[in-house]
């Protein structure tokens, strides 16, 4: 079951350029999509979220871009800090029927920021 | 800001044993989830909770798990008969919404389940 999926398990970035984390998904009728951060030995923070009714949200330094023809997001962050560095998950619900509650996640990608 | 909670940290079992995991959401959520990640391995769900009984489960959430909220404040995850792969973290999340279905999960530091 690999709705989601995120291709990469690592990415390594400068302080200050800009990381792109990627992310595809297979399911169409997924409409709400998000992104986690995960420190070791802590359960995934909320980072960032969009809905399909949007292409684009930002918050901060942190931008999530979803495009629906492609089943692509993609969470951009700039400038990258070190304090970034963690394990970045992306996931996915339909508000559909009783799927709501059910998030699906990918299998993250770590990212260091280096100093 | 409320967090959601999870206790222990840490929990070593002999396999077959019976062990229970606890977890208080924020307060004023109305659903809840279980999710486990084995090492390596992405999170995988487990199981939704609304209104005092299962709203889904996943194919992994066989007869050997229970979930309960007891109280008006915990929410357990119960696993009758251990096995060696049950080895893993596990995490509560719960979530606010109501007429709102767009709204996250938020996750509990997990507790690491070790079956010796």
């Amino acid at each position: 079951d690999q709705q989601v999926k995120q291709n990469s398990p690592s990415l390594s970035v400068q302080e200050g350029r800009i990381s792109i984390l990627n992310c595809d998904y297979t399911n169409s009728m997924f409409d709400y999509f998000l992104w986690y951060k995960k420190y070791p030995a802590e359960g995934p923070t909320f980072l960032i979220s969009i809905s399909s009714i949007k292409d684009k949200n930002e918050d901060g330094r942190f931008t999530v871009f979803l495009n629906k023809s492609a089943k692509h997001l993609s969470l951009h962050i700039v400038p990258s800090q070190p304090g970034d560095s963690a394990v970045y998950f992306c996931a996915a619900s339909s508000s559909l029927g009783d799927n709501f509650n059910k998030f699906y996640f990918g299998s993250g990608t770590k990212l260091n920021v280096k100093p | 800001e409320p967090e959601v909670t999870q206790t222990p940290s840490h929990q070593v079992t002999q396999m077959g044993q019976e062990v229970i995991l606890r977890c208080v959401p924020i307060s004023n959520h109305l659903y809840f989830y279980w999710y486990r990640q084995i090492l390596g391995q992405k999170v995988e769900f487990l199981v939704s909770f609304y209104n005092n009984e299962i709203s889904e489960k996943s194919e992994i959430f066989d007869d050997q798990f229970s979930v309960e909220r007891p109280d008006g404040s915990n929410f357990t995850l119960k696993i009758r008969s251990t096995k060696l792969e049950d080895s893993a973290m596990y995490f509560c999340a719960s979530r606010r919404t109501v007429n709102k279905r767009d709204q996250p999960q938020h996750f509990g530091d997990g507790t690491r389940l070790s079956i010796l």
